[in-house]
């Protein structure tokens, strides 16, 4: 069984940083992009950001272009987001998400629970 | 980037209405599109790909069509546990963009 599972959220204020962090099981990680996706509260669905399964391609929406770093270690199998300069606007539920298909632009057939991510100022 | 549209924003329907919602590209998209289903404070489901193929253990009273910039997602009778927010998806090119979603209540 796939299993994702966030972790890493919290509250910061505006300007600071954190790191989210993605444990994935159940497959094999190394094959398949990652990627973010955020919700914030009684909004709808945001891409934030997807890596390749090598780890080489990234790509970031505008919204988070130069703020967000997004990242993974193959060896342990986790997804890193590393989100610095946050605002208040990135105050959201952020999930991992991933799909049984190759390929970077992909729908995702699997996602984690999320994990809140609050930026107060 | 691409803007996803959906409409309607909210639908009222009832137990075994047929129901449709659509979804337009502001390009062409080809067939890269997606549908999801999201309920209160959970994770989305995918539920179609590709315009029109259903995810494995997806009822058949879901379904897609369309091609180019507008889709459809129909819902053919429904059922309680389809009252949810719906959500368009292209992936056709980067940024990845989501319609605004569409609310389905009783």
């Amino acid at each position: 069984e796939v299993q994702l599972l966030e972790s890493g959220g919290g509250l910061v204020q505006s300007g600071e940083s954190l790191r989210l962090s993605c444990a994935v099981s159940g497959f094999t990680f190394s094959t398949y992009a990652m990627a973010w996706v955020r919700q914030a509260p009684g909004k709808g669905l945001e891409w934030v950001s997807t890596i390749g399964g090598s780890g080489v391609g990234t790509y970031y929406a505008g919204s988070v272009k130069g703020r967000f770093t997004i990242s993974r270690d193959n060896s342990k199998n986790i997804l890193y987001l590393q989100m610095n300069s946050l605002t208040v606007e990135d105050t959201a539920m952020y999930y991992c998400a991933t799909s049984k298909t190759q390929g970077v632009a992909v729908p995702w057939d699997y996602w984690g629970q999320g994990a809140l991510v609050t930026v107060s100022s | 980037d691409i803007q996803m549209t959906q409409s309607p924003s909210t639908l009222s329907a009832s137990v075994g209405d047929r129901v449709t919602i659509t979804c337009r590209a502001s390009q062409r998209i080809s067939t890269w599109l997606a549908w999801y289903q999201q309920k209160p404070a959970k994770a989305p489901k995918l539920l179609i790909q590709k315009v029109s193929n259903l995810e494995s253990g997806v009822p058949s009273r879901f379904s897609g069509s369309g091609s180019g910039t507008e889709f459809t997602l129909t819902i053919s009778s429904l059922q309680p546990d389809d009252f949810a927010t719906y959500y368009c998806q292209q992936y056709n090119f980067f940024p990845v963009t989501f319609g605004q979603g569409t609310k389905l209540q009783i």
